[in-house]
């Protein structure tokens, strides 16, 4: 049973345009929640975070919004740029001063177009 | 270079041999972590270690498989009697837990393990 899920495997975006990555997760015990950045032959990158008792966090060009009632996050980049091509994972963890085991979601695969 | 690293970064084995994977943490990070991605899913949590202590394994980490930090720095995994299902990228990452919380987890770039 996935607890993180996201249903876009892939999106695109034009260049200088807002890309929108969503992430639906199912456990109520999470409070905790990351995206990660991966390239292809890397690891994944930390991006950004957002702990349960914010709805937003704001990072440059990235913003992460979250939606407590809807068990729904989701990652903002404004503008794209060609070098945010890549997997994005959304993730989730119960408690940030815990184990910090983390559960991703599958990945969503974005291309920006030049 | 003071990221996580990983080695080897590509490992081809036969079934039924034995694999060892070496993670060097970022070297002030006392929480190290192993994880588990193949071909279109998420990385899947194996286990994790404060320090040399492990202290939470994941379901998936079978019988086969064993980690080791023995000094709390570098970690090893161990993949016993490897099978096909086994083939999948190893990602290591790690994290500093103190009185302000964790930090984010931070990846290495992973081993690639084939088992043909």
């Amino acid at each position: 049973d996935q607890q993180v899920k996201q249903n876009s495997p892939s999106l695109s975006v034009q260049e200088g345009r807002i890309s929108i990555l969503n992430c639906d997760y199912t456990n109520s015990m999470f409070d905790y929640f990351l995206w990660y950045k991966k390239y292809p032959a890397e690891g994944p990158t930390f991006l950004i975070s957002i702990s349960s008792i914010k709805d937003k966090n704001e990072d440059g060009r990235f913003t992460v919004f979250l939606n407590k009632s809807a068990k729904h996050l989701s990652l903002h980049i404004v503008p794209s740029q060609p070098g945010d091509s890549a997997v994005y994972f959304c993730a989730a963890s119960r408690g940030r001063a815990g184990s910090y085991q983390l559960t991703f979601g599958k990945g969503t695969k974005l291309s920006v177009i030049p | 270079d003071t990221g996580v690293s990983q080695d080897p970064r590509h490992k081809i084995t036969k079934r039924g041999q034995n694999v060892t994977f070496r993670c060097d943490p970022i070297s002030e990070h006392n929480r190290l972590y192993w994880y588990r991605q193949t071909l279109g899913q998420g990385p899947e949590f194996l286990t994790y270690f404060q320090n040399e202590a492990q202290l939470e394994k994941s379901r998936l980490l079978s019988d086969r498989f064993s980690a080791e930090r023995p000094k709390g720095s570098f970690s090893t995994l161990e993949i016993q009697r490897t099978e096909q299902g086994d083939s999948a990228m190893y990602l290591c990452a790690s994290s500093k837990f103190g009185q302000g919380g964790n930090t984010e987890a931070f990846f290495g770039q992973g081993t690639r393990l084939t088992v043909v």
